[in-house]
């Protein structure tokens, strides 16, 4: 079964500081591993994704994200915080045994950024 | 590209009435579509796999006859929420993968029952 954990569901950051956000995944099988953005009433925007590619991943908005099988691990960063980053962030895993299109999605982290 | 679209985004509906989300895919066909429902200050949760031309897979915990799922054609699932009490209320997204597995979701509806 697949599944992720994301630890802290708070996050606060000032503007211009380093965004972390941490995803563990677990999946006997190899995972598909998602990020996905939710500003307040809206939908869901992926921002990365890691598709067995290479292991660290480019997204929009200047996010980026490592996948480390050593440490089943997918976290999420930004180099500098702006204000327009404060919104909910979900990592998410698919594997083979959903046939990699059902996505299992983790609790969540709320990031505010401080000015 | 490829665009799932939802519709309606908002509705307000009263207890004990039905209400019908609509999920399409813009420009690629979907033979698989997913039903997804965020509560208040939670992660979304998987409700169902909607399959064109079968059944519906329901989630375990998931009332099957509450949440009605048809997979019309291979662009259109549709969610009624059948005797929509205030519980229902909650944001309905969908997810449809194309041909690479690549997922994409709607804008989501939100439901609120009044």
């Amino acid at each position: 079964a697949q599944s992720v954990t994301q630890l802290g569901s708070h996050v606060s950051v000032s503007e211009g500081a380093l965004v972390l956000l941490r995803c563990n995944y677990s999946s006997s099988v190899p995972p598909y591993l998602f990020w996905y953005v939710q500003y307040p009433n809206q939908g869901l925007q992926l921002l990365l994704k890691y598709t067995s590619a290479a292991t660290l991943v480019k997204g929009i908005n200047g996010f980026e994200a490592e996948f480390k099988k050593s440490e089943t691990s997918f976290h999420l960063t930004k180099p500098s915080a702006h204000m327009s980053d404060a919104a909910e962030y979900f990592c998410a895993v698919s594997d083979r045994s959903g046939g990699y299109q059902k996505v299992t999605f983790g609790t969540g982290t709320k990031l505010q950024v401080i000015p | 590209g490829a665009v799932v679209s939802q519709h309606p985004s908002w509705v307000i509906c009263k207890s004990g009435t039905s209400v019908k989300i609509e999920c399409r895919s813009l420009d690629f066909q979907a033979t698989t579509m997913f039903w997804y429902r965020q509560f208040p200050k939670q992660s979304l949760m998987l409700m169902a796999t909607s399959n064109e031309g079968s059944k519906a897979t329901y989630e375990q915990g998931v009332e099957k006859d509450k949440f009605l799922i048809n997979h019309a054609s291979l662009t259109l699932s549709t969610l009624t929420v059948t005797s929509a009490h205030p519980e229902d209320s909650s944001f309905y997204i969908c997810s449809a993968p194309t041909v690479g597995n690549t997922i994409y979701f709607g804008e989501g509806s939100w439901l609120t029952v009044v």
